[in-house]
C-alpha cells in the first residue's frame, strides 16, 4: 500500500522561496502525484499534476511561480516569490488501482 | 468554467440519514469519474466513494462500505451521496471532485454534523 508523507508546517518570509516535499513509501518511488493547495475556509484547488521525471501539468490558471520538480521517491512543490495568499495547506495524492490516498498536508505559514 | 456545487449538509443526529447532491456545469459530466472526499474539522482529506461515467461501477471506503451510496443522474449532471446510520465521526465537509485518476476540479464543500 502506498503512503504519502508531507512535513506537517513549513514557513517562509513574503516574496522568499519555499519548497514543500512529498515522500512516497519504499516501492512506490515511479508513482505521480498531483499537488492541491487548500486556502483557509475554502475548498482545494488543484495545482499540478507532477510525473516521475519532474515534468508537470498545471491546472488552469495556476501562476509560473509554483512548479513541480521530482528526485527518486520525494515530489516537491516549489513556490518562488511569496505572496500573502499562498498561506494555505497544501496536500499530495496521488492514485491507482485501488489506491486513492493523500498525504497529511503541510500548513504553510508566509511570515 | 467547470463548476461543482455541494449541497445537502446538516446537522442531523446519530443514526439519522441525509443526502448530498453535487450539481455540474462547464464540462460534459457524463465523462468523468466522480469522487465524494472528506475533510473531518482540522484534520485532513479523507476519500469516500467513487462512481464510474456510467454511474454503474461504485467503490467505498471501508469506514462507510454499507451505510452510504453514490450514484448519478447524467441528465441532470448531478452526483449524490445517500449517507444512513451516520454516527459522530462522519462529521466534516464533504467536497465533490471530478477525476481523471487526480483531482482536476473541486466543489466548495458542504458541511455535514451528526450530533444528538
Amino acid at each position: 500500500q502506498v503512503v504519502l508523507t508531507q512535513s506537517p508546517s513549513a514557513s517562509a518570509s513574503l516574496g522568499a522561496s519555499v519548497k514543500l516535499t512529498c515522500t512516497l513509501s519504499s516501492g512506490h518511488s515511479n508513482y505521480a502525484i498531483a499537488w492541491h493547495q487548500q486556502q483557509p475556509g475554502k475548498g482545494p484547488r488543484y495545482l499540478m499534476k507532477l510525473y516521475s521525471d519532474g515534468s508537470h501539468i498545471k491546472g488552469d490558471g495556476i501562476p509560473d511561480r509554483f512548479s513541480g520538480s521530482s528526485s527518486g521517491a520525494e515530489r516537491y512543490l516549489t513556490i518562488s516569490s511569496l505572496q500573502s495568499e499562498d498561506e494555505a495547506d497544501y496536500y499530495c495524492q496521488t492514485w491507482g488501482t485501488g489506491i486513492r490516498e493523500f498525504g497529511g498536508g503541510t500548513k504553510l505559514t508566509v511570515l | 468554467e467547470v463548476q461543482l456545487v455541494e449541497s445537502g449538509g446538516n446537522l442531523v443526529q446519530p443514526g439519522g440519514s441525509l443526502r448530498l447532491s453535487c450539481a455540474a456545469s462547464g464540462f460534459t459530466f457524463s465523462n468523468y469519474w466522480m469522487h465524494w472526499v472528506r475533510q473531518p474539522p482540522g484534520k485532513g482529506l479523507v476519500w469516500v466513494s467513487r462512481v464510474n461515467p456510467d454511474g454503474n461501477n461504485t467503490t467505498y471506503a471501508d469506514s462507510v462500505k454499507g451505510r452510504f451510496t453514490i450514484s448519478r443522474d447524467n441528465a441532470k449532471n448531478t452526483l449524490y451521496l445517500q449517507m444512513n446510520s451516520l454516527r459522530a465521526e462522519d462529521t466534516a465537509v464533504y467536497y465533490c471532485a471530478r477525476s481523471s485518476g487526480w483531482y482536476e476540479y473541486w466543489g466548495q464543500g458542504t458541511l455535514v454534523t451528526v450530533s444528538s
